[in-house]
């Protein structure tokens, strides 16, 4: 089983719609991040959290939310989708010790029509 | 922000070696990584270098370190089909809550 688990994994969906992106994961990690990919235009933080009580804005938060439910669990939310919101999404952990890499899902591919 | 800087496409023919580089910002970030991402999937570590090092070799990748130009290469040896994916650079500053990442440079290997 994958460590880091995002469902789903792809959504189409239509503006206007409230979305939900989950994300779990087994390691143990305190730190979780979400990040958006773009083509050409790499990897950009929208959330991240060190600890339950704990959420932070990255570069391009405006039109999300996130909730850290426990721990493990780190969910994304788009109250109401947008075209330009067709994106492939990436949960992450961190370890904060040893090499402070960043552990990845499998991303989750959100199409707004 | 200030951006990490890699090139956006590659292409090599199969059994030749890639150079992939990457120019970073924050001459504070303790490690360096290269993140693989095969299509479909998501970014898997590579590898990655400690800021006091030069160079390091891992069965064919080896990543050389810049500090002063704070410039990073990856090379592959060899290169194979399998390798065709895309490559991401990405700095930890010491500062830093989040990796940088670069936009991700896109080899293609031909036969």
């Amino acid at each position: 089983d994958a460590d880091v688990t995002q469902t789903p994994r792809n959504r189409i969906t239509k503006t206007g719609k409230r979305i939900m992106l989950e994300c779990s994961q087994t390691k143990g990690h305190d730190r979780m991040y979400w990040y958006r990919q773009d083509p050409g235009l790499g990897l950009r933080l929208i959330y991240y959290s060190f600890d339950v009580k704990d959420i932070n804005k990255g570069e391009i938060s405006d039109g999300y939310s996130v909730s850290r439910q426990a721990q493990a669990k780190f969910s994304l939310s788009l109250e109401s989708a947008i075209p330009n919101q067709t994106a492939l999404y990436f949960c992450a952990t961190r370890d904060r010790k040893n090499t402070g890499e960043l552990f990845f899902g499998e991303g989750s591919r959100l199409t707004v029509l | 922000g200030e951006d990490v800087e890699q090139s956006l496409f590659l292409s090599v023919r199969e059994g030749d070696s890639s150079v992939i580089n990457c120019t970073y910002t924050d001459s504070s970030s303790t490690y360096l990584y290269w993140y693989k991402q095969e299509p479909g999937a998501g970014l898997q570590l590579l590898t990655y270098i400690f800021s006091n090092m030069d160079m390091k070799q891992d069965q064919r990748l080896t990543v050389l370190l810049n500090k002063k130009d704070k410039h990073l290469s990856l090379r592959i040896a060899d290169t194979q089909t399998g390798d065709s994916a895309i490559y991401f650079c990405a700095e930890s500053p010491n500062s830093g809550y989040a990796l940088n990442f670069g936009k991700g440079t896109s080899l293609l290997v031909t036969p």
